[in-house]
């Protein structure tokens, strides 16, 4: 089945150092990927996604590509903030199969925690 | 747009007891996902109802049932609570014609006790 690996945390860095979160997935054919991330207390919210090889999902200076030859899609930022303190979960889904029909499987996230 | 609510908030049972939690779709979305998540853990799947039904089903006991309502919204009941039933419950919404990502609501903390 399909499957989703991430790194375990807490990941504990400085403002404006560098992040990366490896995410590797397990999955037949061309899966989505998704990073959602979560703040305390809150649900989740999509930070960015991609749909095939290659593309690259950006959104508030994170950046993941689609990497089908490592089956990868790690999570990058260049210079955090204390605000982006939050647990980071990276996702797949298959859309248009009777197994899946956007059923999300999740990594079991990493938590970041940015200090002043 | 008011996004994905779900009610309640927070909710305290006794073991034992029945729940109902309660979930209205972003507007536009017709299928509805729940998915548990326990303290430290990823989002499991639960199940997906679209067109009332349900679709897909996670690794969950039939003590976990579901409902979707003309209107898109959705009920997720559990009976004969377990203290490990105790966890963060989120409903995510979704366009089923689009394979567009799924928007989640701020979930139900549900505590056994």
């Amino acid at each position: 089945g399909n499957s989703v690996t991430q790194m375990e945390g807490p990941v504990t860095l400085s403002e404006e150092a560098f992040l990366t979160i490896n995410c590797t997935y397990t999955a037949t054919g061309y899966p989505s990927l998704f990073w959602y991330v979560q703040y305390p207390g809150e649900g989740l919210q999509l930070l960015l996604k991609a749909t095939k090889a290659d593309d690259k999902g950006s959104n508030k200076g994170f950046e993941a590509t689609y990497r089908k030859e490592t089956t990868s899609f790690h999570l990058e930022k260049g210079s955090v903030q204390v605000s982006d303190s939050a647990v980071y979960f990276c996702a797949l889904t298959k859309w248009g199969s009777t197994d899946s029909w956007g059923k999300l499987q999740f990594g079991a996230g990493t938590q970041v925690v940015v200090t002043p | 747009d008011a996004g994905v609510t779900q009610s309640p908030t927070h909710l305290i049972k006794t073991r034992g007891q029945q729940v109902t939690l309660r979930c209205s779709p972003k507007s536009g979305h017709d299928t509805v996902s729940w998915y548990q998540q326990a303290l430290g853990q990823g989002p499991q799947f639960i199940f997906q109802y679209y067109e009332e039904e349900e679709r897909q089903r996670g690794n969950f006991p039939d003590r976990f049932s579901g409902h979707q309502f003309p209107n898109y919204s959705s009920e997720l009941n559990v009976n004969a609570l377990l203290l490990g039933d105790s966890a963060l419950y989120l409903c995510a919404s979704s366009q089923s014609d689009r394979g567009t990502e799924a928007f989640f609501g701020q979930g139900t903390r549900l505590t056994v006790v």
